[in-house]
């Protein structure tokens, strides 16, 4: 069983359409994220939360609304998408301490995300 | 803010052949994370560097945290046709909350 699980793999949506995307992790962390990846584009961090709160923002469209009910869970909602929504969005898991800064960051494979 | 400068952006290499890329930083980090990617996949860590100076290795690869903390090295021996991918190096940020910061990638490509 891998470290950090997203389901579903691959979705296709239309634009008034609502989905969910689901992350697990296995690790123990206290961290989780979503990042999203476009074509040919770097990776954009979308929300961080540490444990169970959201820590980060990152001038996300509230079109994309981001639920943590544990440590463990982490779920994205998506509403009334944009076709240039369509990327692959990566979930990841980390532990923080109250010491200093993070260790290494876990992925999870993504959601491929279509918008029609 | 702190920002990533990885090089070269796209490397063609034949199989066999040895494979550098770098990662250079304005600002100090006191981690690095060296990351493959490959189509339609997750990035998969492959080596975490900790220490100024340290060379690390996993396999055919090695890596090294630079000593001014401000840049590091991947090295591939003998590429293989299995090492195509997006090669990402990443780095906590030092201050405030708990994000990454990323490198643009450097895209491997082997010719067999």
């Amino acid at each position: 069983e891998t470290g950090v699980t997203q389901t579903p793999r691959h979705l296709v949506m239309g634009m008034t359409n609502k989905k969910s995307l689901k992350c697990e992790q296995h690790l123990g962390h206290n961290a989780m994220y979503w990042y999203k990846q476009s074509a040919k584009k770097p990776l954009e961090l979308m929300f961080v939360y540490n444990f169970k709160e959201q820590t980060e923002n990152n001038s996300v469209p509230s079109r994309f609304s981001p639920e943590c009910p544990n440590s463990s869970h982490l779920f994205l909602h998506l509403h009334t998408l944009q076709p240039e929504d369509s990327a692959l969005y990566l979930c990841a898991s980390s532990q923080q301490n109250s010491h200093g800064p993070n260790t290494e960051a876990f992925f999870g494979q993504g959601t491929r995300l279509t918008v029609v | 803010g702190q920002q990533l400068n990885q090089s070269p952006q796209s490397m063609f290499i034949q199989e066999g052949e040895d494979v550098s890329m770098n990662c250079t930083s304005s600002s100090i980090f006191n981690t690095w994370l060296w990351y493959k990617q490959e189509p339609g996949e997750g990035p998969v860590l492959l080596i975490a560097l900790y220490k100024a100076g340290e060379l690390t290795s996993n396999g055919r690869l090695t890596a090294q945290f630079g000593i001014t903390r401000k840049d590091s090295f991947l090295n591939i021996s003998a590429s293989i046709p299995s090492d195509v991918g997006i090669y990402f190096c990443a780095g906590p940020r030092i201050s405030g909350t708990y994000k990454y910061i990323f490198g643009t990638g450097t895209r491997l490509k082997v010719l067999a």
